[in-house]
């Protein structure tokens, strides 16, 4: 199983769906997780830290399931401006170095 | 400077030749990233530093080497550089420690014909 896995999409939404996103990952000595976007041909950014208790940020939630090891990502009212490469990054476990999944792919068209 | 920095933005490069990638961040940050990114791979990491003047190798280290010579430059050396090294990478810092966003750089793309 790879460290960090996500359903490459593309995932392609109307304008104003709910959509969501799952990234599974294997360390289960993992404590700190993101959702890092990326635009085509552009850096990855922050989109949002994933905390034990969930977090909520507008229209994005994220979610920690630590039992069946896997975040998520929960886009409401999608915008034409979410269509974008979210990403999952999960710390391997003892060390600091972050690992990357391959992304999922979000088109929301009009 | 505001942020992190790589330059160049492109090239194009023959095999064969060597290629230093230069990436500068004004943040103070300690740790520093290299990642090559390729269609349907994903982000690859190359190297990595987590203070100057230590570096480690990530997942995919052969045919590049680093430096970490002060807190701010971290250039990625490819010594003779081959066509699979075709790719965009890009360069990012953060605060060492697991809970810490990275920061990343616009990124270069290289080509090797």
């Amino acid at each position: 199983r790879k460290e960090v896995e996500q359903d490459p999409g593309p995932f392609n939404v109307p304008e104003g769906a709910t959509v969501a996103f799952n990234c599974t990952y294997s360390n289960s000595a993992s404590q700190s997780f993101f959702w890092y976007r990326q635009d085509c041909r552009k850096e990855p950014k922050l989109l949002m830290s994933v905390y034990s208790s969930g977090n909520e940020d507008g229209r994005f939630t994220a979610q920690l399931n630590r039992a069946s090891q896997y975040i998520s990502l929960l886009i409401r009212d999608s915008k034409l401006s979410d269509s974008a490469t979210y990403l999952c990054v999960v710390p391997s476990g003892g060390s600091y170095i972050p690992t990357f999944g391959r992304g999922t792919s979000l088109i929301v068209h009009p | 400077i505001a942020g992190i920095t790589q330059a160049p933005t492109s090239q194009i490069l023959a095999a064969g030749r060597r290629m230093t990638l230069r990436c500068t961040q004004d943040m103070r940050h300690n740790a520093m990233y290299w990642y090559r990114q390729d269609l349907g791979l994903g982000l690859r990491l190359i190297h990595y530093s987590n203070t100057a003047g230590t570096t480690g190798k990530g997942e995919v280290p052969d045919g590049y080497s680093v430096s970490r010579a002060n807190t701010d430059d971290f250039p990625l050396t490819l010594a003779s550089a081959v066509p699979s090294q075709t790719s965009v990478y890009f360069c990012a810092s953060s605060v060492l420690g697991s809970g810490n966003e990275q920061f990343f750089g616009p990124g270069t793309r290289l080509t090797v014909l």
